[in-house]
């Protein structure tokens, strides 16, 4: 069964615009951690947040955005005016202590942002 | 932030053959290391848990003879696909956990293969 939900497969927007991209989780555990990537055309995977069961608190960086909801159990990552090199995959992961903490990706958000 | 190193970055070799890929992390030590595969288009999919000093944990449906996994020091896990086929090729990755209260996870930049 899929444990994290991405619904948008791609994402098409134009440059300034906000854009949200959704994330839903599954767990039982009630230790757990969620994480947002980015993943360029090159592969390599970069880092954007991580949040753990315990800290419900909101998060800004930047453009960037952070919605955790559990009573939802959803994780939704804003880009606010978004730019061209926001362009990429962006994945959103879950953590859980059962299974040691290896992270299980959701299938992806493709985000396209046009000039 | 901590780095994990991956060596090769990529690698194109013929069918039958058998390639290693090494994960490092390089400034902290880590007993647990993970490999993750990601065919084109798709998400990361773990493949298996490497605990330093014992077996690899394999997940459903990864053949635990044909991607072997040693995990002999606390900085080195290395992953070598035995009889390389064509269907093996795919991006590679592999991230090693920081431990602590935090238990942070840190990815290397991936290796692609492509198996002839």
């Amino acid at each position: 069964a899929q444990k994290v939900t991405q619904a948008q497969t791609e994402i098409s927007v134009v440059e300034k615009e906000d854009v949200t991209l959704d994330c839903v989780y599954e767990t039982r555990d009630t230790t757990y951690y969620l994480f947002w990537y980015k993943q360029p055309p090159s592969g390599e995977l970069v880092f954007l947040i991580r949040r753990n069961s315990f800290d419900e608190q909101n998060e800004i960086s930047g453009r960037y955005s952070w919605n955790f909801q559990k009573s939802t159990s959803s994780f939704n990552f804003t880009i606010t005016a978004s730019q061209v090199v926001d362009s990429a995959v962006y994945f959103c992961a879950l953590s859980e202590r059962y299974s040691g903490y290896a992270l299980n990706f959701g299938k992806g958000t493709s985000l396209l942002v046009t000039p | 932030g901590a780095v994990v190193s991956q060596h090769p970055s990529w690698v194109i070799c013929k069918s039958g053959t058998s390639v290693k890929i090494e994960c490092r992390s390089l400034d902290f030590q880590a007993t647990t290391m993970f490999w993750y595969r990601q065919f084109p288009k798709q998400s990361l999919m773990l493949m298996a848990t490497s605990n330093e000093g014992s077996k690899a944990t394999y997940e459903q449906g990864v053949e635990k003879d044909k991607f072997l996994i040693n995990h002999a020091s606390l900085t080195l896990s290395t992953l070598t696909v035995t009889s390389a086929h064509p269907e093996d090729s795919s991006f590679y990755i592999c991230s090693a956990l920081a431990g602590g209260s935090y238990n942070e996870q840190f990815f290397g930049p991936g290796t692609r293969l492509t198996v002839l």
